[in-house]
């Protein structure tokens, strides 16, 4: 069975500046996507951005981008120019086609004024 | 923009009560998950339909939880009797039948078990 390991529970990042967030997997597929999803308190989950597990390059969305290494089964979010409304809990999930999302547990990221 | 429905958003049950919840995609979604979610975790499985027919259940307790998607639109996911160890919040999502297809999240029901 595929798992996702985030092994930061929390993470702070002052206000404009960048942070990236860990996420390793285990899986035996070659095709896949991985996926950061956030949560802010109080509110529902949101697609932050998505990566096909056959593309090479890193996917990116605005001031968000990720580290995509296949061989290592790692998958990292980095958040530049970090903003007081990226303050929320992010989680790192995995897909294979004709099965589900596999979320890791979540890391809570803090954004100081 | 369209959005999953989840109602009630919040509910409060004596243990050995019943209590269901409800959630209702976005329209031409065939996909449906129902997830539960333990404060401070990542959401886990409990069940997925692919249109009206069950994809997985197998991390549903079957003993005491029940889903259906009846007409392959909206949802229900019951609990009978509930215990203390119930209360979570439950997350129910949906997506397009395609490899990669985003999942869009309802904004959950938070259950307490007293």
């Amino acid at each position: 069975a595929q798992t996702v390991t985030q092994s930061q529970p929390e993470m702070s990042v002052q206000e404009a500046e960048t942070v990236t967030l860990s996420c390793t997997y285990d899986t035996s597929e070659s095709d896949y996507y991985l996926f950061w999803y956030k949560q802010p308190p109080s509110r529902q989950m949101i697609l932050v951005i998505r990566q096909e597990a056959y593309k090479q390059q890193n996917a990116t969305e605005n001031r968000f981008s990720v580290n995509f290494q296949k061989a290592a089964k790692s998958f990292s979010l980095k958040i530049s120019d970090s903003q007081l409304g990226d303050a929320a809990m992010y989680f790192c999930a995995y897909y294979n086609y004709g099965q589900n999302f596999v979320f890791g547990p979540g890391t809570r990221l803090s954004v100081l004024p | 923009e369209a959005e999953v429905a989840q109602s009630p958003r919040y509910k409060i049950t004596e243990k050995s009560q019943a209590v269901a919840f409800w959630c209702d995609p976005i329209s031409g979604h065939a996909t449906l998950y129902w997830y539960r979610q333990i404060l401070g975790q990542g959401p886990e499985l409990l069940v997925q339909f692919q249109d009206e027919s069950v994809v997985d259940d197998s991390q549903l307790p079957k003993d005491r939880f029940s889903a259906e998607r009846l007409k392959g639109v909206d949802s229900t996911l019951k609990i009978q009797p509930a215990e203390l160890g119930d209360s979570a919040m439950y997350l129910c999502a949906s997506s397009l039948a395609g490899a990669g297809a985003e999942a869009f999240f309802g904004q959950g029901t938070r259950l307490t078990v007293v």
